[in-house]
């Protein structure tokens, strides 16, 4: 059973340019979200999937940042002109469509630096 | 609005003390309950969940009650371990809102457990 996998794990850029983080959610999970977490805090919702559509987009997900799921499977949050206050870790999770009781599980991340 | 708050940390305990961890919860709907656990330099793993009011989640020989009359959730364990040092994060997903199932988190807490 293979978790969710995030790459890369940590990312170091320069102020201005562009990234992009992939997320592989747990195969058979139609459901997946993107959260960021700052040091010391609790997760932040940013969006979430299900299948290929895109239901929900946090107010912290500004217009520097899109997220895709193009055929349902893998994603990619792209974050464009990156700025200081970019610098998180940012979660990737996946679940099965179904009530709310069921679980997400997290990757591992992928911790972003602006230098 | 949703939200979680977590008892102040850090907290350092030697081996075999008694855990308390403490959580309540404000939703709008009628959450469903969860505990994750965060290692260093790992992604999130869920520890326990409870659905519906006065549910008990175990897991590990953790425990976690939901008490819906004082909108609680707090997290216990007999006799801890110096493994079960990490980050404990309380979060719930409220099924009252059209919300697909975003976890809101609270701040965490930080668990030190000295041999």
């Amino acid at each position: 059973d293979t978790g969710v996998s995030q790459n890369p794990r940590h990312k170091i850029t320069k102020r201005g340019q562009n990234v992009t983080f992939r997320c592989d959610p747990i195969s058979e999970h139609n459901r997946l979200y993107w959260y960021r977490q700052t040091l010391g805090q609790g997760p932040e919702f940013l969006t979430y999937f299900q299948n290929e559509a895109q239901l929900e987009k946090s107010r912290l997900l500004s217009d520097r940042f899109s997220a895709e799921r193009p055929k349902g499977s893998f994603s990619t949050l792209e974050i464009q002109r990156t700025e200081q206050g970019d610098s998180a870790m940012y979660l990737c999770a996946s679940s099965l469509r179904g009530n709310s009781n069921q679980p997400q599980h997290f990757g591992d991340g992928t911790r972003l630096s602006i230098l | 609005g949703n939200s979680v708050t977590q008892m102040e940390g850090p907290v350092t305990l030697s081996e075999e003390a008694f855990l308390t961890i403490n959580c309540t919860y404000t939703a709008t709907g009628y959450p469903s309950l969860f505990w994750y656990v965060q290692y260093p330099g790992e992604g999130l793993q869920l520890l326990l969940k409870a659905t519906k009011a006065d549910d008990k989640g175990s897991n590990k020989g953790f425990e976690a009650t939901y008490r819906k009359e004082t909108t609680s959730f707090h997290l216990e364990k007999g006799s801890v371990q110096v493994s079960d040092s990490a980050v404990y994060f309380c979060a719930l997903v409220d099924r009252g809102e059209t919300s697909g199932s975003r976890l809101t988190f609270g701040e965490g807490t930080q668990l030190t457990v000295n041999p």
